[in-house]
């Protein structure tokens, strides 16, 4: 069974950072490419970043660019999520999700509070 | 940026067919995929590459795309299927989601 768990979430000051985690299970890790997503409270789904299966290609959202930063270790199944310089706006849940072009596979998410 | 736009809610009767759509620019040139969100829940994906159906999917679930919009369809709805749908495509390698839809089986 395809697990995906996220971890890390909290509340964090403007200005702080936040390294969110998501740990895979029930599937070839390092096959696929992987994602986060996130959702402010109330609102619609925001794709936010996405790596390849091998980590060598990245990609972001322009809201996001040069703050945030994707990684992955295959050999511990896990992608990272490092949140610098965060922001009010970027409260949210935040979804792990999997694949390339579409997300079959999706985490619970992990919530993140920016607030003083 | 690319954008798609969906229209905020839709209401239809159990047993009636809900059509959902998702416009954007040529829209019809790229892939589209449909996700059903229940409240406290991940989003689930219903559609995917336009018209094809996920394992488990109901056949209830099709879709459609062409010209300048995509349609999820809903034939015979349930109230289960009470719920936030989200249209996606992608763009120059970054995803885009649609504001959401949010369907009232009443």
């Amino acid at each position: 069974e395809v697990q995906l768990v996220e971890s890390g979430g909290g509340l964090v000051q403007p200005g702080g950072s936040l390294r969110l985690s998501c740990a895979a299970s029930g599937f070839t890790f390092s096959d696929y490419w992987m994602n986060w997503v996130r959702q402010a409270p109330g609102k619609g789904l925001v794709w936010v970043s996405r790596i390849n299966s091998d980590g060598s290609s990245t990609n972001y959202a322009d809201s996001v660019k040069g703050r945030f930063t994707i990684s992955r270790d295959n050999a511990k199944n896990t992608v990272w999520l490092q949140m610098n310089s965060l922001r009010a706006e970027d409260t949210s849940v935040y979804y792990c999700a999997r694949g390339s072009t579409y997300f079959h596979y999706w985490g619970q998410g992990t919530l993140v509070t920016v607030s003083s | 940026s690319y954008e798609v736009t969906q229209p905020p809610s839709l209401s239809v009767s159990p047993g009636q067919t809900a059509s959902i759509t998702c416009s954007g620019d040529k829209l019809g040139d790229k892939y589209v995929g449909w996700y059903q969100q229940k409240p406290g829940q991940a989003p689930l994906l219903v559609i995917y590459q336009d018209s094809k159906r996920p394992s488990g999917i109901p056949e209830r679930f099709s879709g459609s795309n062409s010209g300048n919009t995509a349609t999820l369809t809903i034939s015979g709805t349930q109230a289960m299927d009470e719920a936030d749908y989200y249209c996606q495509a992608w763009d120059t390698s970054t995803v885009v989601f649609g504001g959401g839809t949010k369907l009232t089986v009443l």
